[in-house]
């Protein structure tokens, strides 16, 4: 497959166990924030988002966090299967109020589960 | 509903070549970003269409270039093109491309430029 990024910070985990894949954000004024999931050869995939007005989201199997006092975001999988391998971005977005085109994204963290 | 379709997947092109790349969004969304993934930068934002019009610009020099059609469907055009732009270009497509909407990814279109 393709190779989405090199040298990018893994996390690796055994299956079942639950994985947490950290993420700091850049600017203070963001107000939007979104978890991608890229798996190779495919284009992001969106797995969850959170406004700046709240700290803490959940959708299925998946929790996120948002720690503005630090600029931080966290995405948290339960129990984490072997489809959850992929590289995880976290992408904010600095004008909530106007245009959302222009997301600004993190490094990237590969997920790697262990059957 | 079809999900964000990008055309063609693959491309290979010499230096000083110009390329088109197609993305056609999903159906009723009205904005549609461009993106570029290389392993050096991660993902970049290029810009943002919306009803035809250019909305936002990322920090690419002039040969990139994009334009929107009527019906949402969005190109981009890289001209005289170089080495350093062999990358994944995404395209991303979003009901109004405001507030908290969603965007969803196309599959890319990998470049090569030899």
């Amino acid at each position: 497959g393709e190779s989405v990024g090199l040298h990018l910070p893994t996390l690796s985990v055994q299956e079942g166990d639950n994985s947490i894949i950290n993420c700091a954000y850049s600017n203070s004024a963001s107000d939007y924030f979104i978890w991608y999931k890229q798996e190779s050869g495919k284009g992001p995939q969106f797995i969850i988002d959170i406004r700046s007005n709240m700290d803490k989201r959940q959708g299925q199997r998946v929790t996120v966090l948002l720690n503005k006092t630090v600029k931080h975001l966290s995405l948290q999988i339960a129990a984490t299967q072997p489809g959850d391998s992929a590289v995880y971005f976290c992408a904010e977005n600095l004008n909530y109020g106007g245009s959302q085109g222009n997301l600004i994204f993190g490094k990237g963290t590969k997920l790697s589960v262990k059957p | 509903k079809a999900g964000v379709t990008q055309t063609p997947r693959y491309l290979i092109k010499t230096r000083g070549q110009q390329v088109t790349l197609s993305c056609s969004p999903i159906s009723g969304h009205r904005s549609v970003s461009w993106y570029q993934q290389t392993p050096g930068q991660g993902l970049q934002f290029l810009f943002e269409y919306f009803s035809e019009t250019q909305r936002n610009k990322g920090n690419f020099p002039g040969r990139f270039s994009g334009r929107q059609f009527s019906n949402s469907r969005s190109e981009m055009n890289v001209s005289t093109l170089e080495l350093g732009d062999s990358a994944l270009y995404l395209c991303a497509s979003s009901f109004l491309g405001q507030g908290a909407d969603t965007q969803y990814f196309g599959p890319g279109t990998r470049l090569t430029v030899l």
